[in-house]
């Protein structure tokens, strides 16, 4: 069993959609993160959370320590947030998920 | 002030070759974090260094792989003899304070292909 496992794996959303994708993780942690990876490109952090909510343009993270669970929240989706989200936890080392892989259609 | 430096960003070697792979981190950065993503996997942690010190290998093959992050100069991922399985994305990502907790900044990646 993976320590953080992601879903849903693949998305296909129109533009303009609301998009949610969750992420539960097994293990105590210090911090979770959400990255973007794009098709053959470098991997962007786009929150670091402890706690709470995080809200940064369109994008909108929430981590519930309790529940061990988080969301990336993504509001009036666009075609250029196609990419592959990755959940990540990290106390003693930093686990991965297996990544959402998200295409928003014109 | 420019991110994380990966070089080089493709890495074509043949089976028993060795590979090199460096990575600058952020200025100011003494944290660095080695990252493998295999093709179909998520990432994968490797090793964690700071300058001169090695703080956490516990992701690290037993073999054939070493890391070093030297007082002065980019950090250095090595893999001696290389097979096909080792074809992946490795990443480095640095830090500015301790710990996997802190927030790190990725590099772009060396895409690493054996034939």
């Amino acid at each position: 069993k993976n320590e953080v496992e992601q879903s849903p794996q693949n998305l296909t959303a129109q533009e303009g959609e609301f998009i949610t994708i969750n992420c539960s993780y097994s293990v105590g942690i210090s911090a979770l993160h959400w990255l973007q990876q794009h098709p053959g490109g470098g991997i962007v952090s786009l929150f670091m959370l402890s706690s709470g909510k995080k809200k940064h343009g369109r994008l909108i993270a929430t981590i519930n320590i309790q529940e061990k669970h988080s969301s990336l929240h993504i509001t009036a989706s666009h075609p250029r947030d196609s990419a592959v989200y990755i959940c990540a936890v990290s106390g003693n080392q930093f686990y991965f998920g297996t990544g959402t892989s998200l295409t928003v259609i014109p | 002030n420019a991110g994380v430096m990966q070089n080089p960003r493709h890495l074509v070697r043949r089976r028993g070759q060795e590979a090199r792979l460096r990575c600058s981190p952020m200025k100011g950065h003494s944290h660095v974090y080695w990252y493998r993503q295999l093709p179909e996997e998520g990432l994968k942690f490797m090793v964690y260094l700071q300058k001169e010190n090695i703080i956490d290998e516990s992701g690290m093959p037993k073999e054939r792989f070493s890391a070093e992050f030297p007082k002065e100069g980019p950090s250095i991922l090595r893999i001696q003899q290389v097979v096909r399985g080792d074809s992946a994305a490795y990443f480095c990502a640095s830090s500015m304070l301790a710990g996997h907790y802190n927030e790190q900044f990725f590099g772009p990646g060396t895409r690493l292909t054996v034939l």
